[in-house]
Order: C-alpha cells, then sequence, then structure tokens
C-alpha cells in the first residue's frame, strides 16, 4: 500500500527557506501515471495547492507562489522535496505531500496523502 | 485567477440528502473531484471525474459536473460524514480547490 511521509523541520525563521521532503514507500516515484505534489492548509483554513513534480523533473507551480518554490525529486531516494523561500508568518500551515494522476486529466485527483506536517513561522 | 466557490456550511439530518454545490466558470468542461476532511486528518477522495466513486467509499456519495456547478450529494448521511468537503479541478494545469464545506449532521 502506498504511504507519503513528510519530514522538515517544525519551525522555520521569518524571511529563511522552509524545507520539506516527502518519502515514498510501497510504490516507486518513478510511475509513469502519476505525479507528486504539495499542498497546505494554514490553521482553521481550506486546502492550498503549490506545485506538483513528475519524476522526470517537470514541475508545475501555483503561480501565486511561483517566485518562492522549489519542487525537486530524487528517484535513487523515491523522494521529492519542497522549499519555499522568504517565508512569513501566513506561510504557517500544515503541509501534505500528496499523488495525483496527470495534469487537468481525468485521473489528477490526489488518490494519496501524506499525513501532514505543521511548520510553524517564527523568530 | 480561477476559482471555485463553496458554501461555507451545510446542515442535513440523517435521513435526508445532503448537496453540496461548487461553482467556477465553465466548471462542466473540467472534471471535479471531492475530498473529505475530518478533523485532524488528511483528506481522503470521495468523487474523482465528476462521478466516479473511489473503492471503498460508500454508494451513498454521488457527484455531478454540469455547466458552471459541481454537486456533491451524499443520500441519508450518517454521523461519521460530518467534515469538511472541498472541490477539486484542473485550471491551466494549476490545481484549484474549492474554499471548503463544513457539513453537519444533525
Amino acid at each position: 500500500q502506498l504511504q507519503l511521509q513528510e519530514s522538515g523541520p517544525g519551525l522555520v525563521k521569518p524571511s529563511k527557506t522552509l524545507s520539506l521532503t516527502c518519502t515514498v514507500s510501497g510504490g516507486s516515484i518513478s510511475s509513469s501515471s502519476h505525479y507528486w505534489g504539495w499542498i497546505r492548509q494554514s490553521p482553521g483554513k481550506g486546502l492550498k495547492w503549490i506545485g506538483s513534480i513528475y519524476y522526470s523533473g517537470s514541475t508545475y507551480y501555483n503561480p501565486s507562489l511561483k517566485s518562492r518554490v522549489t519542487i525537486s525529486v530524487d528517484t535513487s531516494k523515491n523522494q521529492f522535496s519542497l522549499k519555499l523561500s522568504s517565508v512569513t508568518a501566513a506561510d504557517t500551515a500544515v503541509y501534505y505531500c500528496a499523488r495525483h494522476g496527470p495534469v487537468s486529466a481525468a485521473a489528477g485527483y490526489f488518490d494519496s496523502w501524506g499525513q501532514g506536517t505543521l511548520v510553524t513561522v517564527s523568530s | 485567477s480561477y476559482e471555485l466557490t463553496q458554501p461555507p456550511s451545510v446542515s442535513v439530518s440523517p435521513g435526508q440528502t445532503a448537496s453540496i454545490t461548487c461553482s467556477g466558470d465553465k466548471l462542466g468542461n473540467k472534471y471535479a473531484c471531492w475530498y473529505q476532511q475530518r478533523p485532524g486528518q488528511s483528506p481522503v477522495v470521495v468523487i474523482y471525474q465528476d462521478n466516479k466513486r473511489p473503492s471503498g467509499i460508500p454508494e451513498r456519495f454521488s457527484g455531478s459536473n454540469s455547466g458552471n456547478t459541481a454537486t456533491l450529494t451524499i443520500t441519508g448521511p450518517q454521523a461519521w460524514d460530518e467534515a469538511d468537503y472541498y472541490c477539486q479541478a484542473w485550471d491551466t494545469s494549476t490545481a484549484i480547490f474549492g474554499g471548503g464545506t463544513k457539513l453537519t449532521v444533525l
């Protein structure tokens, strides 16, 4: 059974870079049918897609965050990572990693999610 | 930018039918899906490709999508269906989530 697990610091100082890694187990990140994404949820708020990556390295980013986001993949470790630069308190959220099908396609839904990790931006 | 609009809350009695709407420009031309999120848990997809149920999702969950509105229908909701529900679609390679609807089962 596919499992995704987020890891990384739970506390990041303002203006620094938030870095998270998602480790995939029970399946290959090199699947030709799937993409790997990051979604966040601010406390008491809704879901916001940050971006996604294909195993080949192709990326898609939310235009509202694109200038600060980098998503990368390490197929040898079955992991993909998120970097969000110049963070502020507004970036405090639970960050989820998730798998989805082809962008804009019928299968483009997020079918497996990690448990989420809370990242707080504070000095 | 593209937006999906949901009602903040919907209340329903166990013997009734709950309908949660999701509105967006020409949403019927896109594929809509729905996620259930219980407190403290990760979202779970309950409807994909407008009206398909993943394995393990009860038949009381159904979906439709036409024109500018996608609808999640829960027929005879159970107490444990009380949760937040989010619609989602793709627009120009950007995943868009609705603001979420809190379903209360009275």
